[in-house]
């Protein structure tokens, strides 16, 4: 199974800061019709995780121009810049390049 | 606006089954492929179970293939989980969760989730 290995495990960021995550794959997640299958989730205190980022870099509807995503093969981030207070939450990258589907173990993001 | 709505959680002893629902709205439900999701109490998430629009194929990890069934109904807008022979590890919530309008990305949108506790 392809391990999506995540760090920091925690964050603590001042509002305004910029936070960073990465995330590194066990195997290159472009597949052979040359698209990356690597999302972004987010899951705030109490509620469902809810879509960020898909294919390595494209936002979803809503999601404000702060959160960028990048990277390629095996090597991932996601970048909070100016972080806000409703960006507290644990943050998962995902794959579905490769069977089974997995996820990070999560990144916890707190502010300071 | 889409909604997912789950239900049919609760305390069942391990061994036994149970069922879960999803009930779909605001989309053409036989459009779009379902997968269920679980998070155990604490801990990240995992993939369940996942269905194509027809319902004609299924995909499950190794961790529940042969216990656990996917399925649809699609004139109902209704998903389904059959869990059979539970586990303790089973604990967890269950997300049913639709893929994107071109088939990316995978879970663009989730339910509230419904809690399904396997202990004696």
């Amino acid at each position: 199974d392809v391990v999506l290995t995540q760090t920091p495990v925690s964050l603590s960021v001042t509002l305004g800061d910029q936070a960073s995550i990465s995330c590194r794959s066990s195997q290159s997640l472009e597949y052979s019709d040359g698209y990356t299958y690597l999302e972004w989730y987010l899951q705030k205190p109490g509620q469902s995780p809810q879509l960020l980022i898909y294919g390595v870099s494209n936002r979803f509807s809503g999601v404000p121009d702060r959160f960028i995503g990048s990277g390629s093969g095996t090597d991932f981030t996601l970048k909070i810049s100016r972080v806000e207070p409703e960006d507290l939450g644990v943050y998962y990258c995902f794959q579905a390049t490769h069977d089974p589907l997995t996820f990070g173990s999560g990144t916890k993001l707190e502010i300071k | 606006e889409v909604q997912l709505v789950e239900s049919g959680g609760g305390l069942v002893q391990p061994g036994r089954s149970l069922k879960l629902s999803c009930v779909a709205s605001g989309f053409t439900f036989n459009n779009y492929w379902m997968t269920w999701i679980r998070q155990a109490p604490g801990k990240g998430l995992e993939w369940v179970a996942s269905i194509t629009n027809t319902g004609g194929s299924t995909y499950y990890p190794d961790s529940v293939k042969g216990r656990f069934t996917i399925s649809r109904d699609n004139a109902k807008s209704t998903l389904y989980l059959q869990m059979n022979s539970l586990r303790s590890e089973d604990t967890a919530t269950y997300y049913c969760t639709r893929r994107g309008t071109t088939g990316i990305p995978w879970f663009a949108y989730w339910g509230q989730g419904t809690l399904v506790t396997v202990s004696s």
